[in-house]
This record gives structure tokens, sequence and C-alpha cells, in this order.
């Protein structure tokens, strides 16, 4: 299957600090790829559909300008939490879709606390 | 109405049974399907993908597909306690939006 790889694996932060995800497709191009958000024992929640080129699309409720995202490339997309606060701490992971039938593949996730 | 529902659990089966995993999705054009399995603080792994009606066997899994029963399931046979995780039924709807299920906690008792 496709490979996609997430860095860091694991953050730590103060409060108010800004902090960087990074997901790159390792084996193939992803023209679109998307950001989940999932806490303890909960289900994975759609932050958002990032697009190679142009803006990302947000699910209702989340906050473009705290989580701002850059699809700059067909293999990176980068999501940034803004000013962070504990409240943002959470495990978030990205995917890509590959190929014909659009399967898609999650990366290992970002452990992020801010403390 | 969720686009796709699964039972939340927790299901319990001993080593060595088959666990059944069952999905509902409300689509009616839906194509893709998919199962995932997820780890306690890991992220989602694809374990099988399923297009047609029937059966679709791999190793100990099998997913079965029921379109005019908007239904899948996933079947583990020889259950084993390294099987003990959250399975995740997604589905791609007619907009190639993909929607995921909350998940069915799975746990495997030696």
């Amino acid at each position: 299957g496709a490979v996609v790889s997430q860095h860091p694996s694991w953050v730590i932060c103060k409060s108010g600090t800004s902090v960087k995800i990074e997901c790159r497709s390792l084996d193939f191009q992803a023209t679109t790829m998307f950001w989940y958000r999932q806490f303890p024992k909960q289900s994975l929640m759609l932050m958002a559909t990032s697009n190679e080129g142009s803006k990302a699309t947000y699910e209702q409720g989340v906050e473009k300008d705290k989580f701002l995202i850059n699809h700059a490339s067909l293999t990176l997309s980068t999501l940034t939490v803004t000013s962070a606060h504990p409240e943002d701490s959470s495990f978030y992971i990205c995917s890509a879709r590959q190929g014909a039938l659009q399967t898609q593949y999650f990366g290992p996730g970002t452990r992020l606390l801010v403390l | 109405q969720k686009e796709v529902e699964q039972n939340s659990g927790p299901l319990s089966v001993p080593e060595g049974a088959i666990a059944s995993l069952n999905c509902t999705y409300s689509d009616r054009g839906s194509q893709s399907f998919f199962w995932y399995r997820q780890y306690s603080g890991k992220s989602p792994e694809l374990i099988m993908s399923i297009y047609s009606n029937g059966d679709k066997e791999d190793g100990r899994f099998t997913a079965q597909l029921n379109k005019a029963s908007q239904y899948v399931s996933l079947l583990i046979r020889d259950s084993q306690p390294s099987d003990s995780a959250t399975y995740l039924c997604a589905v791609m709807g007619t907009g190639n939006q993909f929607y995921f299920g909350t998940g069915t906690s799975l746990t495997v008792i030696p």
C-alpha cells in the first residue's frame, strides 16, 4: 500500500506557541490530503481537506485562522496550530488518497501536548 | 441519520472464534467500502477494501458486501489477541467523500 509519513510524531509546547505538522506522501502524488483530529477514546473527526495549489476546505466548527493548512506540493501538506492552547492537545492524523480507486491511507499521527 | 453506522461495542470473543463486525450506510450510490483497524494510540491501518457484492477473502479476514441492503461486514476467523483493536468502516459516497463509522471495539480474550 501507499505510505504516508508525518513529522513530528510527538510535540510538547507551551501555551501560546505555534506548532507545524508535516504530512508527506512518500511514494505517490496526492492532490488532496485530509487532516483529522482524535481525542482519547473518541472517533476520528475530519478537520479539513487540503487541496494542492488552492485553499483548504474546513469542516464546520473548525477555525481556519487557528488551523492553517498549506498544500504547497503534490507530496506535502502542513498543518499549523497557531497560538496553541491546552484544549488543542490531541492526536492529529493526516491521510491521502491513492490510485484510481482513491483508497485512503493514513499517516502515523502526531500527538500534540500543549502545556 | 449518520452516513455510516457501526455498533460501537465493545465486542468480546474468545481466542480462536469468529469475530463479526457490521456496518450500514445511507448513500445507496456508494461504490467503495473499506475496513480499517486502529490500535490504541495509533492511526488507522487499511486491512480490506471491497467494491462488488459478495465476499472478498484475505487471509483470516473476509469482507462481505450487500449493496441492496446497504450493508458491509468484516469477519475475522481464528481471532487472536493481537486482533484486539477498534475497527472502522469507511464508505466512499457518490460525491467521492469518505465517511467513517465511529468504530467497533473488539477484544479477543485469550
